[in-house]
């Protein structure tokens, strides 16, 4: 997956706690997205973000999610108070401009 | 907001086979990429397309993108078995960075 990097892999949580997903992106691409997939069916959009900007945040839920990609480190995806709805695959995506995006491994989340 | 249809959803075929698989929008875009999303993981790129009529080819792969920027299509042929996975359309309006991705076509390879 081109060396975007993702972690956890995996992550359970239960009803209400905080989930915080970490993204990596390819070295010299400044540019990440953050998807949300359900089981059978395509990548949803959520947030363009490039260093320190939110550039584009329209798929994303207004409330409990937040994202940032600080100066120095990884993007952070962070859903609070999760709900069993919030299961799903989560992938961070960077690219160094504008159109092809690499994707990384993706983070699972499960709310029990 | 913008749709992309894949077709078909599902394709058994043998080894050796070639395959066809299209992506159709209710939108102009103006760029289409191909991926393959194998389970577990997350989507890797095939195929990038820039220009309306465009035909690029990745080894066994081919995709064009549609005259009318409505449309795009990706051909394998001679499939192989690592062939398997599932296939998604991405597009991306000017101006504007997120991918609409399609509904996907999962390919499997009767052996």
């Amino acid at each position: 997956n081109a060396g975007v990097m993702q972690n956890p892999r995996h992550l359970v949580r239960r009803r209400g706690q905080e989930a915080r997903l970490r993204c990596s992106p390819m070295k010299g691409h400044s540019h990440v997205y953050w998807y949300r997939q359900l089981p059978e069916e395509g990548l949803k959009f959520m947030v363009y973000l490039q260093k320190e900007n939110i550039i584009d945040e329209s798929g994303m839920p207004k409330e409990r999610f937040s994202a940032e990609f600080p100066k120095e480190g990884p993007s952070i995806l962070r859903i609070q108070q999760v709900v069993r709805g919030d299961s799903a695959a989560y992938f961070c995506a960077s690219s160094p401009s504008s159109g092809e995006q690499y994707f990384g491994p993706g983070t699972r989340l499960t709310v029990t | 907001g913008q749709q992309l249809n894949q077709s078909p959803q599902s394709m058994f075929i043998q080894e050796g086979e070639d395959v066809s698989m299209n992506c159709t929008s209710s939108s102009i875009f103006n760029t289409w990429l191909w991926y393959k999303q194998e389970p577990g993981e997350g989507p890797v790129l095939l195929i990038a397309l820039y220009k309306a009529g465009e035909l690029t080819s990745n080894g066994r792969l081919t995709a064009q993108f549609g005259i009318t920027r409505k449309d795009s299509f990706l051909n394998i042929s001679a499939s192989i078995p690592s062939d398997v996975g599932i296939y998604f359309c991405a597009g991306q309006i000017q101006g504007n960075e997120k991918l609409t991705f399609g509904t996907g076509t999962r390919l499997t390879i009767i052996p």
